[in-house]
């Protein structure tokens, strides 16, 4: 029962390098988001794919690119990171849209130097 | 703009004391409304979901919250507090524009001996 999986948990970035975070999850969800978190600010809405092959931009998605990949699979990608992005990113999913409440994954811990 | 409130930024209370976390929202009609936790370090965990009925919700590790159509609120409350429910809790509503979940800005539980 893994629910939603996050990779990596933890990253340290130079300004201006890429990555891709990761997120599975294998609850056969048709909706999966991307939020980030800052002190004080809550969580933040960056992409959402409400269904296979279709994504949207959230609250915040500036710097951001997403993939729906498959039905299981939805990656966040920083092309050229920077500072603003140091945060924790979390993955969620949800069985049928926003109203259902999210399974969240566990994070990734990400900072830009 | 759908917005949800969270009063206290932090609140410390004794093991064994009673516990109620505020929550106000504002949306026209009658919300989907959630409450999650995060423990430090770790992922959002779902304790509670109000979608229609009975106005008393019971969740998972004891907790329960009302929603108060009058008050516009949905507090969250446990008659006997624990250490290990030292962690943020966040208020969420549905009904997000941009097809996500709104959340608050959380409220940090701290847990004296």
């Amino acid at each position: 029962n893994a629910g939603v999986t996050q990779t990596p948990k933890f990253q340290v970035l130079k300004t201006g390098q890429s990555m891709t975070l990761q997120c599975a999850q294998d609850m056969n969800h048709n909706s999966m988001y991307w939020y980030r978190q800052d002190p004080g600010m809550g969580l933040r809405l960056i992409y959402y794919s409400a269904s296979e092959g279709t994504t949207d931009k959230g609250e915040v998605p500036n710097g951001y690119n997403v993939s729906r990949l498959n039905k299981r699979e939805f990656s966040l990608r920083l092309e050229s990171a920077a500072p603003s992005q140091t945060s924790v990113y979390f993955c969620a999913s949800s069985e049928a849209g926003r109203d259902y409440g999210y399974t969240f994954g566990s994070g990734t811990r990400l900072t830009v130097v | 703009a759908q917005s949800v409130t969270q009063p206290d930024i932090h609140i410390t209370v004794s093991e064994g004391a009673s516990l109620e976390l505020r929550c106000n929202y504002s949306y026209g009609a009658t919300p989907y409304l959630f409450w999650y936790v995060q423990s430090p370090g770790q992922g959002l965990q779902l304790l509670l979901k109000y979608f229609s009925g009975d106005t008393l919700v019971q969740g998972i590790k004891g907790f329960e919250a009302e929603f108060k159509r009058s008050q516009s609120s949905f507090n969250l409350r446990k008659p006997s507090v624990h250490w290990s429910d030292a962690a943020e809790y966040f208020c969420c509503s549905g009904g997000g524009s941009q097809g996500n979940l709104i959340f608050g800005k959380g409220t940090k539980l701290s847990v004296k001996p």
